[in-house]
């Protein structure tokens, strides 16, 4: 079992402001590392797969980047709205397969 | 992006019984699928892996005559559980990948929560 760790484990903002959270993981084999959001009763949402050291993607207000010498990931959402509120996962692999997953960061986003 | 149905979305079970969950890629073709269980305040935990027309590969301290899977199209994967007790009471959510690079994403269905009473 590798350890993914993610933190904080939840998050209450208020509409506008932008937030970021942490996702640390083994820094060695690294294969890729990615970004789920999870909305409940539904099914979780890809929003990122990242693969090399220094990658930055953005999807709208979301965008995430990438250590993997050091073996983090944040991902940063600007101006924050109500339907942002999710459980944001994010998971590794060292081999292409397996997705070892944290237990997420928790968001709650207020008008 | 692809879609993958789940079902049930719930379900509730006498403890002995065995329940089957299926998980189906709609729109394309999955080459492999996989299972994950989540316990409460836990992560999501890998439970076994199934590839096409192949036998399952479970992952450590997963019970395979407990847990079965089928694979038996490049649509639909099902899991079984068997004689279910109390303590398989969990979260059960499935993902499937088409081919093409290993790095690819993961499309997950709903999960589906099991109670075993």
């Amino acid at each position: 079992i590798l350890n993914v760790e993610q933190s904080p484990q939840s998050l209450h903002v208020q509409e506008g402001d932008s937030t970021n959270f942490t996702c640390s993981f083994p820094s060695s084999n690294f294969y890729a590392l990615h970004w789920y959001r999870w909305e409940t009763a539904k099914s979780p949402e890809a929003l990122f797969v990242m693969t090399l050291n220094g990658d930055e993607k953005k999807k709208g207000r979301i965008s995430a980047t990438l250590n993997t010498k050091e073996g983090y990931s944040y991902l940063y959402i600007k101006g924050s709205q109500p339907e942002d509120s999710a459980t944001y996962l994010c998971a590794f692999t060292n081999s292409g397969y397996a997705l070892n997953f944290g237990k997420g960061t928790s968001l709650l986003v207020t008008p | 992006g692809a879609v993958v149905s789940q079902h049930p979305s719930r379900v509730i079970c006498k403890s002995g019984t065995s329940v089957k969950i299926e998980c189906r890629s709609l729109d394309f073709q999955a080459t492999t699928m996989f299972w994950y269980r989540q316990f409460p305040k836990q992560s999501l935990m890998l439970m076994a892996t199934s590839n096409e027309g192949s036998k399952a590969t479970y992952e450590q301290g997963v019970e395979k005559d407990k847990f079965l899977i089928n694979h038996a199209s490049l649509t639909l994967s099902t899991l079984t559980v068997t004689s279910a007790h109390p303590e398989d009471s969990s979260f059960y959510i499935c993902s499937a990948r088409g081919s093409g690079r290993v790095s690819d994403i993961q499309y997950f269905g709903a999960g589906t929560r099991l109670s075993v009473l």
